[in-house]
């Protein structure tokens, strides 16, 4: 079924490790986004991209970094977690014409 | 860059009652204005969308009004029912498939 995948669904590290998360779509999408969210509060993003080797910063800062070297794949990284990075982080896609925004179901991530 | 504001942050209403949710926007570029639904623990769905060449859409028992000389647009729910209870998001995009910048979220809780 095309989709959005995310991966882990949940995660829990400590303080200082390096973590990827993953994000792969399957609808031939070639826009990506990578929101932030705390629990039922407000959407942030935090980096977006339109097209393979093509990355942007979102208007939320953070300490994230992403690629695209596959137009299916979005993978999201921390360097280093800390505590602050506490919160769920929503992958999304769309493509062209009139394709509305798909989202992931997200990773909760905790950082202890 | 774009700036979206929502309100109220919680409404509360009785069953088969009427809800509406209020956003504005800053950009004047901006031309796509679609709302989303999140439940609980799931990710945000589309549930109705507008573009700025129309002034108002009708889906069943949800609508959108869009004013653009005003910059703001506007859910509104009719006949609410429990399953309508979610927290809504609005968002401004300066084209369809572009970056979106979301509201705050409101936060509807329909009573039975």
């Amino acid at each position: 079924e095309a989709d959005i995948y995310q991966t882990p669904r949940y995660l829990v590290i400590g303080t200082g490790k390096k973590i990827t998360l993953e994000c792969s779509q399957t609808m031939g999408h070639d826009k990506m986004y990578w929101y932030q969210q705390d629990p039922g509060m407000e959407l942030h993003l935090i980096h977006y991209s339109y097209g393979v080797n093509s990355t942007e910063k979102g208007d939320l800062s953070s300490e994230s970094t992403v690629s695209r070297i596959r137009t299916e794949h979005f993978p999201l990284t921390l360097e280093s977690a800390r505590p602050s990075h506490t919160s769920q982080y929503l992958c999304a896609s769309t493509g062209q014409g009139r394709t509305p925004l798909h989202f992931g179901n997200g990773t909760r991530l905790t950082v202890t | 860059g774009e700036n979206v504001e929502q309100h109220p942050s919680t409404l509360s209403v009785q069953e088969g009652d009427s809800a509406v949710i209020k956003c504005t926007y800053s950009d004047s570029a901006s031309n796509y204005f679609p709302w989303y639904k999140q439940e609980l623990g799931k990710r945000p769905q589309l549930i109705i969308d507008i573009r700025s060449n129309v002034g108002e859409k009708k889906d069943q028992r949800i609508a959108v009004t869009l004013n653009k000389t005003a910059k703001h647009f506007s859910l509104h729910i009719t006949e609410t029912q429990p399953e309508d209870s979610a927290v809504y998001f609005c968002a401004a995009s300066i084209r369809w498939g572009g970056k979106l910048i979301f509201g705050q979220g409101t936060e509807l809780s329909v009573k039975p």
